[in-house]
């Protein structure tokens, strides 16, 4: 069964860091990119950033919102991907979904769980 | 950057057909996915590359793209259809764009 599952949300401070992990089962996890997505409590999708393959150079996009706070990476040979968030701020409070897409402009087929990040004092 | 204009809500009759509209500048030249989501669950894909269909998804389920609006169009409704309905995009950057949402209200 292709799958996907987030782990590595919580409650942090303002300020602080966390690191989310994606792992991956059920397909060659090497042949996608991989992409984060949010969801603020009550309101709609956004995009977060991505890494593309290694085929494609395995390099990063990001929104402008996480730009320079938020790192995405990826470990081929253990299925993971993560994502770095440092810097946090109350706004980045959501639902974190890891996402796969072939390459850019595919759609994403298959998602996580999501996990919750609350970021407050 | 690029943005994506839906509806906050659509509702529809059982049995009837929903349009969710997703407006976009020349969003024709680009490819367009909708993704299904429903309360307290990670959103499912059901329309790719404007019309498209994944494994799974009814036949009901179908899309269009043209000028500056796509749509995404449910026949026969059904109460378990009622959800959020979002369409996305990719920039020019590369960037990942999604659309405000709609909800479908099945009346």
């Amino acid at each position: 069964e292709v799958q996907l599952v987030e782990s590595g949300g919580g409650l942090v401070q303002p300020g602080r860091s966390l690191r989310l992990s994606c792992t991956a089962s059920g397909f060659t996890f090497g042949d996608y990119a991989m992409s984060w997505v949010r969801q603020a409590p009550g309101k709609g999708l956004e995009w977060v950033g991505f890494i593309r393959s290694k085929a494609y150079g395995g390099t990063t996009e990001y929104a402008a919102s996480v730009k320079g706070r938020f790192t995405i990476s990826r470990d081929d040979s253990k299925s993971i991907a993560y994502l770095q968030m440092n810097s946090l701020k109350t706004e980045d409070t959501a639902v974190y979904y890891c996402t796969r897409q072939r390459v850019v402009g595919d759609a994403f087929d298959i998602w996580g769980q999501g996990t919750m990040v609350t970021v407050s004092s | 950057s690029y943005v994506l204009t839906q509806p906050p809500s659509v509702s529809v009759a059982p049995g009837k057909t929903a349009r969710i509209t997703c407006g976009g500048n020349n969003i024709g030249s680009k490819s367009v996915h909708w993704y299904q989501q429903k309360p307290g669950q990670a959103p499912v894909l059901v329309i790719y590359y404007d019309s498209d269909r994944p494994s799974g998804i009814p036949e009901r389920f179908s899309g269009s793209n043209s000028g500056n609006t796509a749509t995404l169009t449910i026949s026969r409704v059904e109460a378990g259809d009622e959800a959020d309905y979002y369409c996305q995009v990719w920039d020019s950057s590369s960037e990942g764009v999604f659309g405000g949402g709609t909800k479908l209200t099945v009346l």
